[in-house]
């Protein structure tokens, strides 16, 4: 049972436009999310999160969009450089301890 | 800080050994969780702890798989007898018990 799901396996996006990544959860006790930022070879690394009395949450470039209603969260990134591409995971969180469940992940990559 | 360490980095081994993945987690962290990375799952929760003390290990996959966490500054995950199917990515992350978890940079196993 597969509790955060984000559908899209990969997304290429050219330097400079926004970059929207895509995360649908199905536990309503999750009441915060998080995105994650991987790069080959390293483990991931916290980007930016969001509690679940928020909707919005932004910090530079990166921009978390929680929609409670349809437990559906988005990353978006403006403007999209090389650097960012990376595998990015959404995770949630709904019991005590800091359990986080995450997505499969999705790859971005950004063209110059 | 030196964050998590995690060790050996990459495990080449034949099916039917035994595998000893280890972890010393971030100093004062008192949450440990060990990860499997696959594609078709993404970031799958295996075990975690707290305080030293097993949590959930529901997502241990079978009797083969065992972790312990014998003091705040070790864990280990053990597979014995591995088998190929056992081949992924193991993150071992610790967390003070706040919503962010700190990975290591992974552990790669390949079971031939």
């Amino acid at each position: 049972d597969q509790q955060v799901k984000q559908n899209s396996p990969s997304l290429s996006v050219q330097e400079g436009r926004i970059s929207i990544l895509n995360c649908d959860y199905t536990n309503s006790m999750f009441d915060y999310f998080l995105w994650y930022k991987k790069y080959p070879a390293e483990g991931p690394t916290f980007l930016i999160s969001i509690s679940s009395i928020k909707d919005k949450n932004e910090d530079g470039r990166f921009t978390v969009f929680l929609n409670k209603s349809a437990k559906h969260l988005s990353l978006h990134i403006v403007p999209s450089q090389p650097g960012d591409s990376a595998v990015y995971f959404c995770a949630s969180r709904g019991t005590s301890y800091g359990k986080l469940t995450f997505g499969q992940g999705t790859i971005l990559t950004v063209h110059p | 800080d030196a964050g998590v360490i995690q060790s050996p980095r990459h495990e080449v081994t034949e099916m039917g050994q035994e595998v000893t993945l280890r972890c010393k987690p971030i100093s004062g962290h008192n949450s440990l969780f060990w990860y499997r990375q696959t594609m078709m799952r993404g970031l799958e929760l295996l075990i975690y702890f707290n305080n030293n003390v097993p949590i959930d290990d529901s997502g241990m996959p079978e009797d083969r798989f065992s972790a312990k966490m014998p003091n705040a500054s070790f864990s280990t995950l053990k597979i014995q007898p591995s088998e190929p199917r056992d081949s992924a990515v193991y993150f071992c992350a610790s967390s003070p018990g706040a919503n962010v978890l700190t990975f290591g940079a992974g552990s790669r196993l390949t079971v031939l």
